[in-house]
């Protein structure tokens, strides 16, 4: 059963065109996080939430916003989306932030931009 | 600035050998480390962990080693099978920065049949 659930699964959206991708999770854990990951490149942590408390990275494009409605879902607004923002868009939960609980990964958001 | 480095984009095995693969990291404040694999169309699954106050780490087929004077830790597989071809990330983080994982950029491992 997937525990953590990422759709659409492909994404096609406009240059300047807002999207939302959305994530949700079935293990009620207290973390969400939202990476970015471009072809052949590593996951790069973009934000997460513990609970309701938002973290963003320092290198995050504000271009980049994140929302978390309850425990389940989480999602990640691209305001006006630029050709280089095209990627897989990974969502992971984790029970909490303290070392030794691994981060769980959803199948990923491919977006493309047009 | 790449904090986890995997200098092998690729590696290919037979089926039934050992499969190493390496990861290098340069922050000296990581001092904890997994390792997850990633099918293809996929997210990332968790593999294996290791403290910085262990050198090895084990569970059946995988073991990990870390050196930490040389910021070193590698991911030994034997014996490798078939369904083992996927990418393999190296993730590293820090007690200051919590839950906060820097990954390096994958490994592609094909154990050839």
């Amino acid at each position: 059963d997937a525990m953590v659930i990422q759709n659409p699964r492909y994404q096609v959206t406009q240059f300047g065109k807002p999207v939302t991708l959305s994530c949700s999770q079935t293990l009620n854990h207290n973390v969400m996080y939202w990476y970015q990951q471009k072809s052949s490149q590593a996951p790069k942590l973009l934000f997460h939430y513990y609970d309701k408390d938002f973290n963003n990275e320092a290198d995050t494009p504000d271009n980049f916003q994140s929302r978390r409605p309850n425990t389940s879902f989480c999602f990640l607004d691209i305001r006006s989306p630029g050709l280089g923002d095209a990627a897989m868009y990974l969502c992971a939960t984790s029970r909490d932030r303290i070392q030794g609980h691994p981060q769980h990964f959803g199948d990923g958001t491919r977006l493309s931009i047009l | 600035d790449q904090q986890v480095k995997q200098n092998s984009p690729s590696l290919s095995v037979q089926e039934g050998r050992i499969s190493i693969l390496n990861c290098d990291y340069t922050n000296s404040m990581f001092d904890y480390f997994l390792w997850y694999k990633k099918y293809p169309a996929e997210g990332p699954t968790f593999l294996i962990s290791i403290s910085s106050i262990k050198d090895k780490n084990e569970d059946g087929r995988f073991t990990v080693f870390l050196n930490k004077s040389a910021k070193h830790l590698s991911l030994h597989i034997v014996p490798s099978q078939p369904g083992d071809s996927a990418v393999y990330f190296c993730a590293a983080s820090a007690k200051n920065y919590g839950q906060n994982f820097v990954f390096g950029p994958g490994t592609r491992l094909s154990v050839l049949p």
